[in-house]
């Protein structure tokens, strides 16, 4: 079975700072990683996956994410925020075997932006 | 590509109705997934089909709730009798075969029941 914890529920950070949510897994098997973002009434977003080639993710806006075994984590990361990143933030695990191996989603972490 | 097309965008229902919503998965994707949002539980997996079966639908909270995918381009959800805690978002998903591939999300149905 996998499983996902985003700890925290609300991250704030400035205009152009540095944009840091937290991910970490529990996977018995070689995992698929994801982050999704969700605007307001709209619906998810696939943001970047890691599927066993690059441990260094980019996605899409500048995000990038790292995946680190060592650490079982998946910290999603983005150099300078702006003020449309303000949306919530899942981090999302599947095993990379297995048949119908459905995604376990995190609890979701809304991100602010300040001006 | 359209994705993934749900409708209504937003419903609202006296309790006790029936409340049905309708999912139009990616053309070519073989799974199909359906969610209900809230801020209280987060996000559930409720039930989800692969090649038009179910497979998993043990996260259907109760015998009100039922989901049918007659055909590789349709899937609904089906709630008899509606009560106001079903008040939620739900939303509609799909993928290929290979889960690496991620799932593509539709923009949700906004249901209220009153």
């Amino acid at each position: 079975a996998q499983s996902v914890t985003q700890l925290g529920s609300h991250v704030s950070v400035s205009e152009g700072a540095l944009v840091l949510l937290r991910c970490n897994y529990s996977s018995s098997v070689p995992p698929y990683l994801f982050w999704y973002v969700q605007y307001p009434n709209q619906g998810l977003q696939l943001l970047l996956k890691y599927t066993s080639a690059a441990t260094l993710v980019k996605g899409i806006n500048g995000f990038e994410a790292e995946f680190k075994k060592s650490e079982t984590s998946f910290h999603l990361t983005k150099p300078s925020a702006h003020m449309s990143d303000a949306a919530e933030y899942f981090c999302a695990v599947t095993a990379r075997r297995g048949a119908n191996s459905k995604l376990t989603f995190g609890k979701g972490i809304t991100l602010s932006v300040r001006p | 590509d359209a994705g993934v097309i749900q409708s209504p965008r937003h419903e609202v229902t006296e309790m006790g109705q029936e409340v049905t919503l309708r999912c139009k998965p990616i053309s070519g994707h073989d799974y199909l997934f359906w969610y209900r949002q809230t801020m209280m539980r987060g996000l559930e997996l409720l039930i989800y089909f692969n090649n038009n079966v179910p497979i998993d639908d043990s996260g259907m909270p109760e015998d009100r709730f039922s989901a049918k995918m007659p055909n590789a381009s349709f899937s609904t959800l089906k709630i008899q009798p509606s009560e106001p805690r079903d008040s939620a978002v739900y939303f509609c998903a799909s993928s290929i075969q290979g889960f690496g591939y991620g799932y593509t999300f539709g923009s949700g149905t906004r249901l209220t029941v009153v």
